[in-house]
């Protein structure tokens, strides 16, 4: 059976400080993954999306970035944290119906 | 794009009373449509799809109605209980080709013992 994994739980990271976040999948090969935030009592809003090692879209402009180094690696990172990068991050991956979330990163910049 | 509204942004029930929250999608090329729940602090986690060959499924409480030509879609839990208290999330997708799924905005359920 396919499973994710996303590490670390939880960080407190100051602000101007880098950030990488890691997400992995198990059990299955070349899968749809995606990096979504959640800001505190809001929706889930799409960050990036991946269809292959290398191969990333980006939905939102903003202060972060991501990549695709392996086939079930996606890694989610910033250069310089800003305040308004709190939040809590989730890596999910797709197959033809349905998404299943990673367990999610609390992220709080100080 | 797709674009998913969803209503209520909160709703409040005695337990035992019956919970309907609606969504809305444009892109009349989406056929799939899951709905989540996330518990405080936790994962988003699937509860129930539907697939637009079909305008209602049941899975013991819970259900779904699907009305593909107003392009809107509702979840509906019976006998709430406190522990359907969380946030739910409608979403809407292709499931041909690439599938990226947008969400609603969330609504938060509080059944009240």
């Amino acid at each position: 059976s396919q499973t994710i994994h996303q590490w670390p739980a939880t960080l407190v990271q100051p602000v101007g400080s880098p950030l990488s976040l890691e997400c992995t999948v198990e059990g299955t090969s070349n899968p749809n993954l995606y990096w979504y935030r959640q800001a505190a009592g809001r929706g889930l809003q799409l960050l990036f999306y991946s269809v292959g090692i290398g191969q990333i879209s980006s939905e939102v402009p903003q202060n972060l970035s991501a990549s695709r180094p392996q086939d079930r690696q996606f890694i989610l990172s910033s250069k310089k944290l800003l305040l308004s990068d709190s939040g809590f991050y989730l890596c999910a991956w797709g197959a033809h119906y349905g998404y299943t979330f990673g367990s999610g990163t609390r992220l709080t910049v100080v | 794009g797709e674009n998913v509204e969803q209503h209520p942004s909160t709703l409040s029930v005695q337990e035992g009373d019956s919970a309907v929250i609606k969504c809305t999608y444009s892109d009349s090329a989406s056929n799939y449509f899951p709905w989540y729940k996330q518990e405080l602090g936790k994962r988003p986690q699937l509860i129930i799809d539907i697939r637009s060959n079909v305008g209602e499924k049941k899975d013991q409480r819970i259900a779904v109605t699907l009305n593909k030509t107003a392009k809107h879609f509702s979840l509906h839990i019976t006998e709430t209980q406190p522990e359907d208290s969380a946030v739910y999330f409608c979403a809407a997708s292709r499931s041909t080709g690439f599938q990226k799924l947008v969400f609603g905005t969330g609504t938060r359920l509080l059944v009240s013992p």
